[in-house]
């Protein structure tokens, strides 16, 4: 089980561009969670999916930034027009279901120039 | 709304001594978890604890959660350079399952010899 796999580890943006944060969850594991680390901060809670399903988007800013877990592939974090306020670690987690534990990905360390 | 509060949020200490570090919550939590975060690094799972009075220990480290003061400790006994890392807690609001995770601020333990 290669755990939960996220991709690209760094990423370099000029702001105003576009970035796509990408994360496959542990094998069997349907609920995904997307957290963001500002430098010598605690994780804040962005948005929570199921397949096909956003339960709980109360952590994602209204404008810019977008989430989604389809059917097949990997869940996205989308982020337009980046400003330089978006540089931060962004972490993926995911989870089999109720009462079970969530296991991290490695991340993706975004920095807007 | 969850509020979760750490303390200290920065701890040096010397090889060999005992400490504990603290972490409040505001609401009902049905499950507390504590995670370690090396720099730059994703986060460990260190412990899960899901019911009034739960106490875990691995190797140097014991948690313990007490639910009707809304506190859970994580005590280090004879510490070691290796547990040196920040340290961070997390609530999940509510009773409902699988959930997002609010995070306390993180302790960055520097362990001296």
């Amino acid at each position: 089980n290669a755990g939960v796999m996220q991709n690209p580890r760094h990423l370099v943006r000029r702001r105003g561009q576009e970035a796509r944060l990408r994360c496959s969850p542990m094998k069997g594991h349907s609920h995904v969670y997307w957290y963001r680390q500002l430098p010598e901060e605690g994780l804040k809670f962005m948005v929570y999916l199921q397949k096909e399903n956003i339960i709980d988007e109360s952590g994602m800013p209204k404008e810019r930034f977008s989430a989604e877990f389809p059917k097949e592939g990997p869940s996205i974090l989308r982020i337009q027009q980046v400003v330089r306020g978006d540089s931060a670690a962004y972490f993926c987690a995911s989870s089999p279901g109720h009462y079970y534990g969530y296991t991290f990905g490695s991340g993706t360390r975004l920095t807007v120039v | 709304e969850l509020k979760v509060e750490q303390n200290p949020l920065f701890l040096s200490m010397q090889e060999g001594k005992n400490y504990t570090i603290y972490c409040n919550y505001s609401t009902t939590s049905d499950r507390l978890y504590w995670y370690r975060q090396d720099p730059g690094k994703s986060l460990e799972s260190l412990f899960v604890l899901l019911s009034n009075g739960a106490v875990k220990q691995e190797g140097r480290l014991m948690a313990s959660l007490d639910t009707k003061a809304r506190l859970s400790t994580l005590h280090i006994t004879a510490a070691v350079h290796d547990l040196s890392a920040t340290y961070f807690c997390a609530a999940s609001p509510g009773v409902q399952g699988a959930q997002k995770l609010v995070f306390g601020q993180g302790t960055r333990l520097t362990i001296n010899p």
